[in-house]
């Protein structure tokens, strides 16, 4: 799986939008880029997954630059639950799965 | 949605007893689940993967031995940690991709302290 690499910290104002940058320069053309985020003591939970267009969902949106190295998750109007540490993996898809290299991730502080 | 429970979610035991930390997919099947372990402040490390009716890959430098995996059926997997230390002591937490689309759901994660 290609290597990815986010800042280790981020704040960020609720009710503004929370952008939490990747870059995985070395991305495959097979590879998506997924988005999970960790709430303290609690397991993974699913935020986004795109290949290369721009994906929108209840939760977040997913901006993938044309060339494919660099993502950007936007949290449209972060709120104080959003706080968590925020893991951006590259990973090809498949029907039978493959597990999950997490890296160091992005702990976003969404402050009142 | 699909959901992946672990149990238990805390537990508490003496140097050298073993642990035992299910997984069960509760609405779909799994023919492997991924058990991770993570230390405070530290990201998620995959330690093994735990296939169905075979045995059990683990990651270099995880002890088969100490860390026994057991996937006796389509939907349970278990994780014993056997003769716990202190060192031992960590998050413990599994996944499982849905057989047939291979999206990926985790379990909420079992905090083991070992005294």
């Amino acid at each position: 799986d290609a290597k990815t690499t986010q800042p280790p910290s981020m704040d960020c104002a609720e009710g503004r939008a929370a952008n939490l940058p990747c870059n995985h320069s070395t991305i495959s053309g097979n590879e998506y880029v997924y988005w999970y985020r960790q709430i303290h003591s609690q397991g993974p939970q699913y935020i986004i997954h795109g290949l290369k267009n721009n994906e929108t969902n209840e939760m977040a949106s997913l901006i993938i630059t044309e060339d494919r190295k660099s993502s950007t998750l936007i949290l449209p109007h972060a709120t104080l639950r959003d706080t968590a540490v925020y893991y951006c993996i590259v990973r090809v898809n498949s029907n039978s799965g493959y597990a999950l290299n997490f890296g160091k991730g992005t702990s976003l502080l969404v402050t009142p | 949605g699909a959901v992946v429970s672990q149990h238990p979610s805390r537990v508490i035991c003496k140097s050298g007893t073993s642990v035992k930390i299910e997984c069960r997919s509760l609405d779909f099947q799994a023919t492997t689940m991924f058990w991770y372990r993570q230390f405070p402040k530290q990201s998620l490390m995959l330690m093994a993967t735990s296939n169905e009716g075979s045995k059990a890959t683990y990651e270099q430098g995880v002890e088969k031995d100490k860390f026994l995996i057991n996937h006796a059926s389509l939907t349970l997997s278990t994780l014993t940690v056997t003769s716990a230390h202190p060192e031992d002591s960590s998050f413990y937490i599994c996944s499982a991709p849905k057989l047939g689309t291979g999206e990926l759901f985790f379990g909420e994660g079992s905090r083991l302290t070992v005294l």
